[in-house]
């Protein structure tokens, strides 16, 4: 399972695009790539997932690169409630079903 | 999709005393997984429970701290036992049900 690499911490304003991008330069070939949303209290969400070039659903975008040693999560116009924190996770979860989660990048959203 | 629902939603315990936390899944499912976030933390994953076989763990977690039981397709305990305060943790079960849900959580106190 490949170990990934997020910020920490990021700041964005209200009807801003905010991006976060993921390092995962040990990527297999068999990994998909799964972003999760967490807000207090409450237990991780799947946003969107994804194995090449972009996919696109109604809460966000996850563009990856050829050599898929990247990844970046885009949030247009967020909002107040999308303050939360946001884990990049890479594995071939439909194998094994075990996701291994990073630190995670807490978004903080100002009005 | 699949809904989860934890019981209890928190608690607060005493050193040396034993929890059984439940896992409750609106659909059948094969693979149930249990994570442990601690203050601040991201999700570590503590072990596997398919129905009808020994639960898998995670290094660092063991069967007679951590013992858990997968009754049937829709169910699944886990005890923390002999607990202390730095057992003081939110414990999530999480389905994998075409993707990845997870339960709200349960928050434990250890004094």
């Amino acid at each position: 399972l490949a170990k990934t690499t997020q910020p920490i911490s990021m700041d964005s304003y209200e009807g801003q695009e905010v991006n976060i991008t993921c390092s995962h330069n040990n990527i297999a070939t068999n990994d998909y790539i799964t972003w999760y949303q967490q807000f207090p209290s409450q237990g991780p969400r799947f946003i969107i997932q994804g194995y090449k070039t972009k996919v696109t659903n109604e809460v966000a975008s996850l563009f990856i690169p050829a050599d898929r040693k990247s990844s970046t999560l885009s949030l247009p116009r967020v909002s107040l409630s999308d303050t939360a924190v946001y884990y990049c996770l890479v594995g071939d979860s439909g194998n094994t079903g075990k996701l291994i989660f990073g630190q995670g990048t807490t978004l903080q959203v100002k009005p | 999709s699949a809904v989860i629902s934890q019981k209890p939603s928190r608690d607060i315990c005493q050193r040396g005393t034993s929890l059984t936390i439940q896992c409750q899944v609106d659909s059948q499912v094969t693979m149930m997984f249990w994570y442990r976030q601690q203050p601040g933390q991201s999700l570590t994953l503590i072990a596997t429970a398919n129905q009808g076989s020994e639960a898998t763990y995670e290094s660092g977690f063991v069967i007679d701290k951590f013992p858990i039981s997968r009754p049937n397709l829709t169910f699944s305990t886990l005890t923390v036992s002999n607990m202390s305060p730095e057992d003081s943790s939110i414990y999530l079960c999480s389905v994998e049900y075409n993707e990845q849900f997870f339960g709200p959580g349960t928050r434990l106190t250890v004094l």
